[in-house]
């Protein structure tokens, strides 16, 4: 089970890109690496997914290096409402794949 | 998309009694679901992974005595707390996962908020 590392927290201003950086050193070569959202009290949203490169979606994009060892999860132009815990997730998309939760990002938009 | 549903969302029960949590895949089905539990500020942890028509499997350290766990039907899993204590008062979330074209994809339920008195 690959294991990862977030920072604890960020701040940033509305209207800033938030770049938040994971490190999944152990990271296997069927292992894909996701990206989840949680709001006090609720259950983790999805928000994006990748194996290699970048890939962009509508609120997001994901930049993984070549050596796939860490991967950067982008929000551009943040809002107050993205204030929020942000979890790295490394494992094989499969039905069965057990993921492991790590601390997580808290990041707090300022206004 | 996808929706995974809990039932209830929230309850408080007195120490002692049994608490039941229900796991919905609303859309799909799931032959897996897995369950967690989460304390104020902390991570998610990992309790169990549910599986329809077998036990369940449990991580090291969560009691599979106390924490029981049925997968009923290929939409359906739920969570019973026996003789719940305070120190359960806890978020519990479960999750499922749904296959897609990139491969499987968790989908979470929004989580059920347990009070012990």
């Amino acid at each position: 089970l690959a294991k990862t590392t977030q920072p604890i927290s960020m701040d940033s201003y509305e209207g800033q890109e938030v770049n938040i950086t994971c490190s999944h050193n152990n990271i296997a070569t069927n292992d894909y690496i996701t990206w989840y959202q949680q709001f006090p009290s609720q259950g983790p949203r999805f928000i994006i997914q990748g194996y290699k490169t970048k890939v962009t979606n509508e609120v997001a994009s994901l930049f993984i290096p070549a050596d796939r060892k860490s991967s950067t999860l982008s929000l551009p132009r943040v809002s107050l409402s993205d204030t929020a815990v942000y979890y790295c997730l490394v494992g094989v998309a499969s039905g069965t794949y057990k993921y492991i939760f790590g601390t997580g990002t808290r990041l707090k938009v300022l206004a | 998309g996808a929706v995974v549903s809990q039932h209830p969302s929230r309850v408080i029960c007195k120490s002692g009694t049994s608490v039941k949590i229900e796991c919905r895949s609303l859309d799909f089905q799931a032959t897996t679901m897995f369950w967690y539990r989460q304390f104020p500020k902390q991570s998610l942890m990992l309790m169990a992974t549910s599986n329809e028509g077998s036990k369940a499997t449990y991580e090291q350290g969560v009691e599979k005595d106390k924490f029981l766990i049925n997968h009923a039907s290929l939409t359906l899993s739920t969570l019973t707390v026996t003789s719940a204590h305070p120190e359960d008062s806890s978020f519990y979330i479960c999750s499922a996962p749904r296959g897609g074209l990139a491969g499987y994809e968790q989908y979470f339920g929004p989580g059920t908020r347990l009070t012990v008195t």
